[in-house]
């Protein structure tokens, strides 16, 4: 069973481009969460998705950045008009919902380095 | 709001010795906790989690943790450390969200192992 995967694994843009992260979860996982890590720092929560729906974007920037998942496909971090703090480190991690357990453990991926010139 | 603090940025023991790496939480209800471990360049490994239960959980690669809510910590131990180990540590406490919980990390403890 393959685990979480993220592409690319590193990714360099310049000052105002778009960055593209993708991040395929476990199979049978419908429940995805974005974070980002900057250098000597634990990760940040930055959205919670689940299939065609975001559950919780409390710790997203409020500008230039958005996060989809779709019914069919891998999910989306999208950086628009990149800037230099932007990079970092940005991982995913998946779960399944369980009634019967009511907690889930989340998997994380390898994570994407985004570096911006 | 919960928040977590890993005293220690850095704790060097040498191979074959005991290890804890310190974590305090603060949050309102009854945590959930984790500690995760990353390696250099890759994402983060599950060791161990608390949910409700027994407050001594056993983790992988021979890690332990135990919970103690009258001094909200939630201290990470190993006997016996391998130079392996060497790697950072993540302490995190999760707080319920729709169906899920998300997790609030803290900072990091840098293991160091000498030979």
């Amino acid at each position: 069973n393959a685990g979480v995967m993220q592409n690319p694994r590193h990714l360099v843009r310049r000052r105002g481009q778009e960055a593209r992260l993708r991040c395929s979860p476990m199979k049978g996982h419908s429940h995805v969460y974005w974070y980002r890590q900057l250098p000597e720092e634990g990760l940040k929560f930055m959205v919670y998705l689940q299939k065609e729906n975001i559950i919780d974007e409390s710790g997203m920037p409020k500008e230039r950045f958005s996060a989809e998942f779709p019914k069919e496909g891998p999910s989306i971090l999208r950086i628009q008009q990149v800037v230099r703090g932007d990079s970092a480190a940005y991982f995913c991690a998946s779960s399944r919902f369980d009634p019967g357990v009511g907690e889930e453990t989340q998997y994380f991926g390898p994570g994407t380095r985004l570096l911006v010139l | 709001a919960q928040s977590v603090t890993q005293p220690d940025i850095h704790i060097t023991v040498s191979e074959g010795a005991s290890l804890e790496l310190r974590c305090n939480y603060s949050y309102g209800a009854t945590p959930y906790l984790f500690w995760y471990v990353q390696s250099p360049g890759q994402g983060l490994q599950l060791l161990l989690k608390y949910f409700s239960g027994d407050t001594l959980v056993q983790g992988i690669k021979g890690f332990e943790a135990e919970f103690k809510r009258s001094q909200s910590s939630f201290n990470l131990r190993k006997p016996s450390v391998h130079w392996s180990d060497a790697a950072e540590y993540f302490c995190a406490v999760g707080a319920r969200t729709g169906g899920s919980y998300i997790p609030t990390f803290g900072r990091g403890t840098s293991l160091i192992v000498h030979p």
